[in-house]
């Protein structure tokens, strides 16, 4: 079966820092890949969408210099959260899509971010 | 614009009852329709989808959820529950079918009583 594996499954960064965090499909090729991020007890919000060789989409209201999304294979997406503030402290999932017009995604584990 | 519904943000049941979790949707077209589990700390895992057909789609771990157009419903049902069900439950739409991306509802979160 598709599986999609996040790394690393929880960091604590100081306020300031950036932090990177892997999105990758372990047994498919993902032409597409999405970002999303959840806050305690709330539900995902989709952040960008990463499609592999190009400029990743963000959704209104997400800001692209913060939250910076390369997709440089089929296979690996990576978030980059720079300059983290407590603010960007949130659980944050991707989800793979494979290729081939299957509508159905993979989800990872997610990443824990605490920012102190 | 599309949306999805979950009128219940928590719910309680007794190991062994059934169990019906509610979801409705607004979307222009033919919706993809899917239901995602997401236990503490974890990401999701995919329950069972509608894209077309028959309109009562059976999924993993004994759930099931019938597409009911005239209503925008796609609720998810299972007919006795068990204490390793207890979870956040989230019903998704396929908002465009291009792009392939999701709106998700705010879940309900499943208590389960021994």
């Amino acid at each position: 079966g598709a599986v999609v594996s996040q790394h690393p499954s929880w960091v604590i960064c100081k306020s300031g820092t950036s932090v990177k965090i892997e999105c990758r499909s372990l047994d498919f090729q993902a032409t597409t890949m999405f970002w999303y991020r959840q806050f305690p007890k709330q539900s995902l919000m989709l952040m960008a969408t990463s499609n592999e060789g190009s400029k990743a989409t963000y959704e209104q209201g997400v800001e692209k210099d913060k939250f910076l999304i390369n997709h440089a294979s089929l296979t690996l997406s990576t978030l980059t959260v720079t300059s983290a503030h407590p603010e960007d402290s949130s659980f944050y999932i991707c989800s793979a899509r494979r290729g081939g017009g299957a509508n159905v995604l993979t989800f990872g584990a997610g990443s824990r971010l605490t920012v102190l | 614009a599309q949306s999805v519904t979950q009128p219940d943000i928590h719910i309680t049941v007794s190991e062994g009852a059934s169990l019906e979790l509610r979801c409705n949707y607004s979307y222009g077209a033919t919706p993809y329709l899917f239901w995602y589990v997401q236990s503490p700390g974890q990401g999701l895992q995919l329950l069972l989808k509608y894209f077309s057909g028959d309109t009562l789609v059976q999924g993993i771990k004994g759930f099931e959820a019938e597409f009911k157009r005239s209503q925008s419903s796609f609720n998810l049902r299972k007919p006795s529950v068990h204490w390793s069900d207890a979870a956040e439950y989230f019903c998704a739409v396929g908002a465009d079918s291009g792009t392939y991306k999701y709106i998700f509802g705010t879940g309900t979160r499943l208590k389960v009583l021994a």
